[in-house]
């Protein structure tokens, strides 16, 4: 089955810099690849995702990174704010057709961003 | 987004009984359920896959009788713990497909999930 390892599991930055999270996964055919943000006592809210047949995604500070030769991808959150502050989810998953598929979630990365 | 729900957002039982959560899509239909348990400074762990009207499909290790999960409409799926235990106490968090979109799309959306307390 697939496994997804996430770095690093903790990252302090001053509010203003970047952040960047890591993701590696092991199943080449993972086509579809999401990020949660999850803050203490929620549910998880999909931030941005990128699928496999693209090498780069944008959506205003945020940014995903994708390499399917390395099979890695990243998160880039530039001109960080406090409210970024949360736990980071990477996930990867095969498109099976839209139901009855599973994501495959990475451990986490607690971001705080310091005034 | 699609919107899902969770209720009771927190909940304290006694050690023996029975509690049940509700997962619902409010503003779409979900084929497909997922509930998830997840401990603190942990990730996310896949109890099961719920589809609407037929069984549950639970993760190696999980427990069917004691994890009892019902997708009785395309808007409702319900996680009942029974007998519940303190090693029980989690924070449960569904998630849910929509039918309505196309197939490539995957996208998950996430309840608030359920904070159980069992003493």
């Amino acid at each position: 089955g697939e496994n997804v390892e996430q770095h690093p599991s903790t990252l302090s930055v001053q509010e203003g810099d970047s952040a960047v999270i890591k993701c590696t996964y092991s199943d080449s055919a993972s086509n579809y690849f999401p990020w949660y943000k999850q803050e203490l006592g929620k549910g998880p809210q999909l931030i941005i995702d990128i699928r496999s047949n693209v090498g780069e995604k944008k959506d205003q500070r945020i940014a995903v990174t994708l390499n399917k030769t390395a099979k890695h991808f990243s998160l880039h959150i530039t001109e960080t704010q406090p409210e970024d502050s949360a736990v980071y989810f990477c996930a990867a998953t095969r498109d099976r057709g839209g139901s009855n598929y599973k994501l495959t979630f990475g451990k986490g990365t607690l971001l705080t961003v310091n005034p | 987004g699609a919107v899902v729900s969770q209720h009771p957002s927190w909940v304290i039982c006694k050690s023996g009984t029975s509690v049940k959560i509700e997962c619902r899509s409010l503003d779409f239909q979900a084929t497909t359920m997922f509930w998830y348990r997840q401990f603190p400074k942990q990730s996310l762990m896949l109890m099961a896959t719920s589809n609407e009207g037929s069984k549950a499909t639970y993760e190696q290790g999980v427990e069917k009788d004691k994890f009892l999960i019902n997708h009785a409409s395309l808007t409702l799926s319900t996680l009942t713990v029974t007998s519940a235990h303190p090693e029980d106490s989690s924070f449960y968090i569904c998630s849910a497909i929509t039918s309505g979109v196309p197939s490539s799309y995957n996208e998950q959306f996430f309840g608030p999930g359920t904070r159980l307390t069992v003493l």
